[in-house]
Order: C-alpha cells, then sequence, then structure tokens
C-alpha cells in the first residue's frame, strides 16, 4: 500500500537550518508530482512547496521562497526539504503529500513531522 | 493568488442530520479546454493527517463513503454530508489546485 514517512523534524533555534525528508513505498514514485504542506498550531493548512514528478518544476508559497528548497530522489523514492534561516512562524506540523496524476490535489499524505522554531 | 473563503467556521448538526459546507474562491477555478473545476475538499480528524474526500469538485475518492458529495461550479462549492455520523466529526478544508500557489479554505470545524 501507499506509505509516506517523513523524518527530521524537531526544534530548532531561529536562523538555523532543518532538513525533512519523506520516504514513500508501494507506488511509482516518478509518476506523481510531491509536495509539502504545513499547519500551524491553532491554524489551517498552508501549501509550503511543490516538485513535479521528473523535478523540472517547483514552486514556493512567497513566504518560503529563498529560504526553503524542494528536491526529489527518484532512484530512491524520497523527496526533501532544506528548510534555512527558519522562523518563529515556520513552526507547524509539515506532512509529506503526493499529487494525483495530472493534477496537483492530494490523494496520500503521511503523518507529519513536527518543527518548531524557538530560542 | 487566489482566496478559498469557507463557511460556516463552525457547525453542530445532529446524528442522521444534513451538514452543508460552503467554500467560494475569488476567481474561477473552472478551466474551460477540459471542462472541469480544481477544487478538492479533504476531512482532517484530530490527531490525523488531512485525507481526500472530493477532487475535480464532484468526484469522490475511492473508499469514501457515498454520503459525502462534492458539488459547484466556478466560484461557489459545497460539500454535504447527507447523513451525519459520529466519524465524521473533523474539520473540513477546500483546496484550490488551478493555480499555484495552491490554496486552502481556512477550514469548518464540524461537530455533533
Amino acid at each position: 500500500q501507499v506509505q509516506l514517512v517523513e523524518s527530521g523534524g524537531g526544534m530548532v533555534q531561529p536562523g538555523r537550518s532543518l532538513r525533512l525528508s519523506c520516504a514513500t513505498s508501494g507506488f511509482s514514485f516518478s509518476g506523481h508530482g510531491m509536495a509539502w504542506v504545513r499547519k500551524a498550531p491553532g491554524k489551517g493548512l498552508e501549501w509550503a512547496a511543490i516538485i513535479w514528478y521528473d523535478g523540472s518544476l517547483k514552486y514556493y508559497i512567497d513566504s518560503v521562497k529563498g529560504r526553503f528548497t524542494i528536491s526529489r530522489d527518484n532512484s530512491n523514492n524520497t523527496v526533501n526539504l532544506q528548510m534555512n534561516n527558519l522562523r518563529p512562524e515556520d513552526t507547524a506540523v509539515y506532512y509529506c503529500a503526493r499529487g494525483a496524476v495530472g493534477a496537483n490535489y492530494f490523494d496520500y499524505w503521511g503523518q507529519g513531522a513536527l518543527v518548531t522554531v524557538s530560542s | 493568488d487566489i482566496v478559498m473563503t469557507q463557511s460556516p467556521d463552525s457547525l453542530a448538526v445532529s446524528l442522521g442530520e444534513r451538514a452543508t459546507i460552503t467554500c467560494k474562491s475569488s476567481q474561477s477555478l473552472f478551466y474551460n479546454s477540459n471542462n472541469k473545476n480544481y477544487l478538492a475538499w479533504y476531512q482532517q480528524r484530530p490527531g490525523q493527517p488531512p485525507k481526500l474526500l472530493i477532487y475535480w469538485a464532484s468526484t469522490r475518492e475511492s473508499g469514501v463513503p457515498d454520503r459525502f458529495s462534492g458539488s459547484g461550479s466556478g466560484t461557489d462549492f459545497t460539500l454535504t454530508i447527507s447523513s451525519l455520523q459520529a466519524e465524521d466529526v473533523a474539520v473540513y478544508f477546500c483546496q484550490q489546485y488551478y493555480t499555484t500557489p495552491i490554496t486552502f479554505g481556512q477550514g469548518t470545524r464540524l461537530e455533533i
């Protein structure tokens, strides 16, 4: 069955870096776009970044542009989110999500990784 | 950016009764070339990741009970639960995937 498992979350000071990884299995990874969606405490869902199935296109929400980088390894079925210069407002549960074929709605989600940015 | 606005913010419905949540987008989500509305609905139970319920505004995801239905076109959409069950207590989100940035509604909390 389809599985997405995030790792790499934790507590970090403002200005520092963290790298999230999402290990996937149970589907043809190279056929799907992948995204990171976050949920801050007491707030709604916020899409952060997306990468096309072949890595050719990447998009980010404005608030993370220049600080976050999404990447994928189609040989190891993983997608990553490198987060630099973290801010307190980046504190959230970060979900890895699989894009549907040919459309950017998300049909499978991981359990999430908590990132806390605090001094 | 396309702004997604849900109403109400919270809703209490009796077991077996109908629940209706609306979602309005700041611009049309209808794409003329394929006659599709780029709108999805998700359910998020406490402590769980979101779960896809509906895509293309009205197509039910495999395994989703048929009491869940989606309707609407253009800028106005509705999620209906025809007969509320206890396990439907959750927060519901709409999402547009017409363009980036992908955006979600603020969520509607559904209670018994």
